[in-house]
């Protein structure tokens, strides 16, 4: 079964603290995104990849870093963990010219800030 | 750019009833459209897709029509069970030409309670 794994399903950190959240997939696909998503904003993209170490910001940067040192793996870190960065964190991936496959989710992270 | 708006929930209903959520987009060209499915606690699940016009998605009692014409990608189940209570999510990815990377828009979701 293809998976997208994400390293913790809950976390809980103090404000000031630098965090990574982890993300592996199997599928040996080139696109990896990180989404946060709150209520009643829906999914916002923070970053993306499209291949080992390429990054593009998303739609809401600030605030976060990413690392792509190997294709299956990329990572989200927050610089100084803020209380507005509680939320829940999804990872995905699809392959190269996958418009018509749309994502693979992992089962996300729930980061408390606090 | 892109864009996609759901209907408004959250909806609620009872156990066979049938269901219609509303999702319309806006695109240049002819993007892939898809429904997801995020069920408590957890991450999203692909329900279904099409990536051409007049196609018809379908998985596990769902179906959406992709409507050029009405650029609307609307979905639906003539039999509604507890199980099925969710977020659902509609999304799109770019159309052909440029560089999106396969990049989803999504709509805000739609929360979906089913009572017995």
């Amino acid at each position: 079964d293809v998976k997208v794994t994400q390293s913790s399903r809950y976390l809980v950190k103090r404000t000031g603290e630098k965090v990574f959240l982890e993300c592996v997939q199997d599928m040996d696909h080139e696109n990896m995104f990180w989404y946060r998503q709150d209520p009643g904003l829906g999914l916002r993209l923070i970053y993306f990849s499209y291949d080992v170490k390429m990054k593009e910001k998303g739609d809401i940067p600030e605030g976060y870093s990413v690392s792509r040192e190997k294709k299956e793996r990329f990572s989200l870190i927050l610089e100084s963990a803020s209380t507005n960065q509680t939320s829940m964190y999804l990872c995905a991936s699809s392959p190269a010219g996958g418009r018509d496959y749309g994502y693979t989710f992992g089962s996300g992270t729930r980061l408390t800030v606090v | 750019g892109d864009s996609v708006t759901q209907m408004e929930g959250p909806v609620t209903l009872s156990e066979e009833a049938c269901l219609t959520i509303n999702c319309t987009y806006t695109a240049t060209g002819y993007p892939s459209l898809f429904w997801y499915v995020q069920y408590p606690g957890e991450g999203l699940q692909l329900l279904l897709k099409a990536t051409k016009a007049d196609d018809k998605g379908s998985n596990k009692g769902f179906e959406a029509t992709y409507r050029k014409e009405t650029t609307s990608f609307h979905l639906e189940k003539g039999s509604v069970q507890v199980s099925d209570s969710a977020v659902y999510f509609c999304a799109l990815s770019g159309s052909a030409g440029g560089t999106s990377y396969g990049k989803l828009t999504f709509g805000q979701g739609t929360i979906l309670t089913v009572h017995p």
